[in-house]
């Protein structure tokens, strides 16, 4: 079946860094993919999507490439600040038409001043 | 547009005990779905609705869950006999479907279930 696999945390990071945060799938199909964001003590939050094979997604500085030839959609912000710490969770949305999503494991980041 | 909200927010139960949660999506859409996030985990699927019809269910929703979405608005998930393993995070979406945004799911903020 359909799967994420994302890179294990936390990640720790200084303020003005660079982050990478890895994930790559397993579908049938073209799945779209999606970077979700989770602060403490809440839902999620839609971060950045991507449709189709070499679409880029972006938001408030973030981006996420989807790389068909390596199935993966890793996510990338050129300098990190404090407010960024969070869960990020990779997933991608099923094509069978329930649309379901499958979630990577979560990545926790945290970024220190 | 207020987004998705969940009702309640922190539920404590003894093993045993039925509990109920409700979500209510953002107005117009037709979509809504139910998924369990434990510790350290991504969340789960567990159930869709389109409208007021429940479309799928996932092998993790056992006997005891029912839900349900009168009238295509709010739904309502219901567990009996909680067991300790059903301690999670519940947490809903929404999305409207037959647009090119079928595929994009809002989801709330969570029920966090803990059973003693």
């Amino acid at each position: 079946g359909d799967s994420v696999t994302q890179m294990e945390g936390p990640v720790t990071l200084s303020e003005e860094a660079f982050l990478t945060i890895n994930c790559t799938y397993t579908a049938t199909g073209y799945p779209s993919l999606f970077w979700y964001v989770q602060y403490p003590g809440e839902g999620l939050q839609l971060l950045l999507k991507a449709t189709k094979a070499d679409d880029k997604g972006s938001n408030k500085g973030f981006e996420a490439t989807y790389r068909k030839e390596t199935t993966s959609f890793h996510l990338e912000k050129g300098s990190v600040q404090v407010s960024d710490s969070a869960v990020y969770f990779c997933a991608l949305s099923d094509q069978t038409g329930t649309y379901k999503y499958i979630f990577g494991t979560g990545t926790r980041l945290k970024v220190l001043a | 547009d207020t987004g998705v909200s969940q009702d309640p927010r922190h539920k404590i139960t003894k093993r045993g005990q039925n509990v109920t949660f409700r979500c209510d999506p953002i107005s117009e859409h037709n979509r809504l779905y139910w998924y369990r996030q434990t510790l350290g985990q991504g969340p789960e699927f567990l159930t869709y609705f389109q409208n007021e019809a429940q479309l799928e269910k996932s092998r993790l929703l056992s006997d005891r869950f029912s839900a349900e979405r009168p009238k295509g608005s709010f739904s309502t998930l219901e567990i009996q006999r909680t067991e300790q393993g059903d301690s999670a995070m519940y947490l809903c979406a929404s999305s409207l479907a037959g647009t090119r945004f079928t595929d994009t799911q809002y989801f709330g903020p969570g029920t966090r279930l803990t059973v003693l």
